[in-house]
């Protein structure tokens, strides 16, 4: 079967640095996606990787390692209203996104 | 300009009605989806819809059904409805299904089943 797994929930101080780690384990891989959801809200986009490697984009980046199936988040100067849901997903062979449960970040000041 | 949009935003409802969500996006786009986002916030696909084709998640009950009436706009219709129906539901659009295309999600429907 296909499997995403991350973290349930992670803990944070306002102004650190915080690391999400999924792993995965998907039907072919076309890409992975980190999308951001508030509570109560709709996911949001937030990056893609493709290639190994890793990509920066502001105070969010992505990684990943194909040979490993994992991928991190990493999200620096922690703000307040980083806390939010983050879930990770895969385009599998189909082309169909498979989604990891998310992890639930809490921001302390 | 709201991109994907949903009605209702919230829906409450009695076991066994039946009712619609409805959804539409002004970006253009060429593939719809409906997601079902349960308790525990796993997504679950439920359908996609790209350029008349549908792609039925086999496990969602057939008491589910997308209706397309243009490509804008992609409907879920519920029969029969059950207490384990209650989930937030949401629609998502995309360009396309290649791997780069990011999906755009709706604000969600929150359906309660009583």
């Amino acid at each position: 079967g296909q499997n995403i797994d991350q973290p349930t929930e992670m803990t944070a101080t306002e102004g650190a640095i915080v690391q999400i780690n999924c792993t995965y384990q998907t039907s072919g891989f076309n890409g992975l996606f980190w999308y951001q959801q508030h509570a109560g809200e709709a996911p949001t986009f937030l990056s893609y990787n493709v290639l190994d490697g890793l990509e920066e984009k502001g105070r969010f980046s992505s990684f990943l390692s194909r040979s490993k199936g994992y991928s991190y988040l990493l999200l620096k100067e922690l703000q307040m209203k980083d806390s939010a849901s983050y879930l990770c997903a895969v385009k599998d062979s189909n082309y169909q996104l498979i989604w990891g449960a998310g992890t639930k970040l809490i921001i302390k000041p | 300009d709201t991109a994907v949009s949903q009605t209702p935003k919230y829906l409450v409802t009695q076991m066994g009605n039946d009712k619609s969500i409805k959804c539409e996006q002004n970006l253009g786009h060429d593939t719809m989806y409906w997601y079902k986002q349960d308790s525990k916030k796993f997504l679950k696909i439920m359908f996609s819809y790209n350029n008349k084709e549908l792609i039925i998640n086999e496990t969602v009950p057939n008491r589910f059904s997308p209706k397309s009436p243009d490509k804008a706009h992609l409907n879920l219709h519920i029969n029969s409805l059950e207490l384990g129906d209650s989930a937030v539901y949401f629609c998502a659009s995309s360009q396309g299904v290649a791997g780069a295309e990011t999906q755009y999600f709706g604000p969600g429907t929150r359906l309660l089943v009583l």
